[in-house]
C-alpha cells in the first residue's frame, strides 16, 4: 500500500514569491494534516481536515497561507507571499480518524515532507 | 494547553549501551501517548503507543510506559544499536480529535 505522498521534496524560492506543496494522503483515510518543522524542532499543526472540512486551522496564519483540500482526497498548502522565516518542512500526514475510544489507533501516517528554503 | 517536554538532545552511546529518553507531559483529561521516530531521510513513522495509565507500549526491543502519577512516559531501550540512530519524538493526542501535540525530539545517535 502507497504510503502518504507529497511533491515537492526540496523547494528554493526568493522572498515574496508565491510556493505550494501537495499531498497525497493514504488511500481511505479521511482525516489530512498539515504540520510545520522548524528545524530541530517537534511538528507544530497548520491546519487538520476531516474529509473536505476543514476543522481545525486556528495555527494556520492566514494573511499568507491557505490551504484546500477538494474532493476529500489531495490536499494544497499554498504560501503567498513567502518570508525569509517561512523557511522549514511542511508535513503532511493522514489518518482514518476514528478516536482512540471508539475502537482507532490513534496513528498519524507522515510523508517525507517538502523542505523549503526562502533567500 | 497541552504540551509535551523532552530530555534535549544529542544524545550519543556506545553500541549495546542501555537508553532513556525522557518525556513528560501536561494535559486535561486522558490523553494517548506515542513515541514517532524519524530516520534519517524518512518521514516520521509510529515506533509505539499507550493509550491508558499504566500501560507499555513496545515495539523493536523499545518500551515506555504510560505514568499517570508522574505524568511521564519515557522511552527505553536494553540494548541499541546503530541503526537506531534517529530522532524521537514523544506525543500526546486528545482522546476524541487525533491531533498530535509533539516535543521538540531528541538525537539519538549510537556508535560502533
Amino acid at each position: 500500500e502507497a504510503g502518504v505522498v507529497q511533491s515537492p521534496r526540496y523547494k528554493i524560492i526568493e522572498k515574496k514569491q508565491p510556493v505550494a506543496f501537495w499531498c497525497n494522503p493514504i488511500s481511505g483515510h479521511n482525516t489530512l494534516y498539515w504540520y510545520l518543522q522548524n528545524l530541530g524542532q517537534g511538528p507544530e499543526l497548520l491546519i487538520r481536515y476531516e474529509n473536505e472540512e476543514a476543522v481545525d486551522d486556528s495555527q494556520l496564519p492566514k494573511d499568507r497561507f491557505s490551504a484546500e483540500r477538494l474532493k476529500g482526497v489531495d490536499s494544497t498548502l499554498k504560501i503567498q507571499p513567502a518570508e525569509l522565516g517561512d523557511s522549514a518542512v511542511y508535513l503532511c500526514a493522514s489518518s482514518l480518524h476514528n478516536p482512540v475510544g471508539q475502537g482507532g489507533t490513534g496513528e498519524l501516517f507522515f510523508g517525507e515532507g517538502s523542505r523549503l528554503t526562502v533567500l | 494547553g497541552n504540551s509535551v517536554t523532552q530530555m534535549e538532545g544529542p544524545v550519543t552511546l556506545s553500541e549495546e549501551a542501555f537508553l532513556t529518553i525522557n518525556c513528560t507531559y501536561t494535559a486535561t483529561g486522558y490523553p494517548s501517548l506515542f513515541w514517532y521516530v524519524q530516520y534519517p531521510g524518512e518521514g516520521l513513522q509510529l515506533l509505539l503507543k499507550a493509550t491508558k495509565a499504566d500501560d507499555k507500549g513496545s515495539n523493536k526491543g523499545f518500551e515506555a510506559t504510560y505514568r499517570k502519577e508522574t505524568t511521564s512516559f519515557h522511552l527505553e531501550k536494553g540494548s541499541v544499536q546503530v541503526s537506531d540512530s534517529a530522532v524521537y519524538f514523544c506525543a500526546l493526542s486528545s482522546s476524541n480529535t487525533g491531533k498530535l501535540i509533539f516535543g521538540q525530539g531528541t538525537t539519538l545517535q549510537v556508535k560502533p
